[in-house]
């Protein structure tokens, strides 16, 4: 069965330092997705991502952040400046499409830890 | 957005059947209900989706009354490997927004 992988699994970081997390999506889905789940807390929403642009964001998801599709498989999350606060699970999604029925599938999520 | 509220956590024993129900009293009329699972330092795996009635896959069971202004995840005989968050979530478009989820707990 197809699966979203990210990488790494673990990435630890000095704060101010900027990280890169990578997602290689299920082939043929159209929509991609970053959520982030804070040690103990829900999982919040980040940004969905299609056609080359970012459809939704939510109010995490600022100045510091930025998604990128660099290639025909890879779907990446940048946070340029680290902050403490950004220590974190960060999960990858994908869809085959957006519309309200469709299920999205998740990856195994990079532990992000900044020191 | 429709607020959802689900236990926070519930046990079980070996080979019972666990309903985990979720009350969404403001659900949309073109909202479906949706629930995921969640094992410690894992992503969210979708179980199940309805709009109305009963749905019912190789998993599990999902009830919702005619109001659907609530709806029971049913897990048929768990296993220890069945412990995990469970989340109920209404979502319209394709911003999931989680809450805080069941907590199961399966003991032998």
């Amino acid at each position: 069965e197809p699966e979203v992988t990210q990488t790494p699994s673990h990435q630890v970081t000095q704060m101010g330092q900027e990280v890169i997390l990578r997602c290689v999506p299920i082939s043929n889905h159209l929509y991609f997705y970053w959520y982030r789940q804070i040690l103990g807390q829900k999982v919040e929403f980040l940004v969905s991502f299609y056609n080359n642009e970012i459809s939704e964001k939510s109010e995490i998801f600022d100045d510091q952040f930025s998604v990128e599709r660099p290639d025909g498989s890879n779907f990446t999350l940048k946070i340029r400046s680290t902050k403490l606060e950004d220590s974190a699970m960060y999960f990858c999604a994908s869809s085959p499409r957006a519309d309200r029925t469709d299920t999205q599938y998740f990856g195994p999520g990079t532990r992000l830890t900044v020191l | 957005l429709a607020k959802t509220t689900q236990p926070i956590s519930m046990d079980s024993y070996e080979g019972q059947e666990v309903n985990i129900t979720c009350s969404h009293n403001n659900i949309a009329t073109n909202d479906y209900i949706t629930w995921y699972q969640q094992f410690p330092s894992q992503g969210p795996r979708f179980i199940i989706q309805g709009y109305k009635t009963k749905v019912t896959n190789e998993v599990a069971s999902l009830f919702i009354p005619a109001d659907r202004k609530s709806s029971t995840l049913s897990l048929p005989r768990v296993s220890l490997s069945d412990t995990a968050v469970y989340y109920c979530l209404v979502a319209p478009g394709n911003m999931l927004t989680f809450g805080g989820g069941t907590r199961l707990m399966v003991k032998p």
